[in-house]
Formats: C-alpha cells, structure tokens, sequence
C-alpha cells in the first residue's frame, strides 16, 4: 500500500488528453514539492516534471503537472503512441522522514 | 554526461548478505544527495534510502531499516548500499539516483526530485 495513491490504469485514445492522480496527504503532497516520473518497462524511471508543474529540459509542453491541497496530477494532451508508459508521483514525508513514491499509473493510448 | 552504473547485483540465499556500488562519473558526486530506489520486476517503484553529501545523515524505508546501510566514498565517486540478513521480498532491481536539488528548512533539508537514474542492478534472494 503506497502513501500515494495513483490510478493503477488510465486509457485514452490518440490526440486525447489524460489526467493522471496522485493523493497524499498533510505530511507529503500537501506540503512539499511533487515530481514526476515516466518508465518504460525495462529501462530506468525518467524525470517529467519537478517541483510540482516544472519541466525539465526534454519534456514538451504537452506534459503538465499542478497541485492542490493534498492532490497533484500530471496532465498529457494531444496523446500519442509513444506516451504508453508507466508514470510515478513522488515527495518526501515530512512525519516519515522518508521519500515516497505512488504506486504508479500504466497508460495505455488506445 | 551525468552516469550512474550499479554493480553488485546476485542471486544470493536468504539470509545472505550483498554489497550494491553505484559508480558516479560527469559530475562531481560530492557535491550531491544520493537515493538507493527498486523495483520488483513487474511492480513499482520502492525508495529504499537515503544519504546526504558527506554520509552523515541516512534515511531509510522501514522494509530494510536494520539490516541495509547506504554510505559513499566521495574520493572514488562511488555510493553503497550494504544489505544484510536479506529476504526474498527483497528480490529487485536496485537502482541508484541522484537528488536534483534540495529543500531546507531551519533544521533540515529533504530531497525535492531524483533528475538521474542508473541501468539498475538485479538482486535475487532465493529461499
């Protein structure tokens, strides 16, 4: 059972746009900095979005993330084929000392 | 360019011990928080620890907590992570990454995002 919780599956089909969830609560998301990370299977986790809707150099503008309260999301439009992957949200928790990760979302473009 | 390659990865019995290294090169590690992340095959993502630059404080998951130590030799560039008394649910691809940057407070900092990962290292703990 993850501290964070993310959808275990969203679906979408081409040029549709998808929001991924993840939720946490008053230790984590609420009050530290999400970010957001995309695996394809077999190869190492790659960063998306820091500090909970920047991005890094490499992530197109079609990838967004935001956060409220306890809650932050990762939105993708205009999907395309090779956005099948899984995603991951992450923080620290401030009451566990300790880094977190969600559970993970597959998306799968239809 | 930022690398990170683990070694020490094996097929070890249960109660076995291992030590996983995490060889850093294009940067300078000491300069740098380090995380130890795995993976069961088929799963998700599980942080594992934590280190600071000078290995002075750790952090870790409560699944290893006594029996893995993460420490680091700035001088070789390289990070570690000790596992002892090792079990099967311990099976996982161990992968080492960087912190990107850190958030401090008036007593402590914590990690705000992991910007590189390595190819990871298989450990497979038989029963």
């Amino acid at each position: 059972q993850s501290v964070l919780t993310q959808p275990p599956s969203v679906s979408a089909a081409p040029g549709q746009k998808v929001i991924i969830s993840c939720s946490g609560s008053s230790c984590n998301v609420a009050i530290n900095y999400v970010s957001w990370y995309r695996q394809v299977p077999g190869t190492a986790p790659k960063l998306l979005i820091y500090d909970n809707n920047k991005r890094p150099s490499g992530t197109p503008d079609r990838l967004s993330g935001s956060k409220s309260d306890t809650s932050a999301s990762l939105a993708i439009t205009g999907l395309q084929t090779g956005d099948e992957a899984d995603y991951y949200c992450a923080t620290w928790d401030s009451c566990l000392s300790v880094w977190v990760f969600g559970g993970g979302t597959t998306l799968t473009v239809l | 360019e930022v690398q990170l390659v683990e070694s020490g990865g094996a097929l070890v019995q249960t109660g076995g011990s291992l030590r996983l290294s995490c060889a850093a090169s294009g940067f300078t590690l000491n300069t740098y928080w380090m995380h130890w992340v795995r993976q069961v095959p088929g799963k998700g993502l599980e942080w594992v620890s934590l280190v600071n630059t000078d290995g002075s404080s750790t952090y870790y998951a409560d699944s290893v907590k006594g029996r893995v130590t993460i420490s680091r030799d700035n001088t070789k560039n390289t990070l570690f992570l000790q596992m002892n008394s090792l079990r099967p649910e311990d099976t996982a691809v161990y992968y080492c990454a960087r912190v990107g940057a850190l958030y401090c407070g008036r007593t402590s900092c914590y990690s705000r995002w992991i910007d590189a990962w390595g190819q990871g290292t298989p450990v497979t703990v038989s029963s």
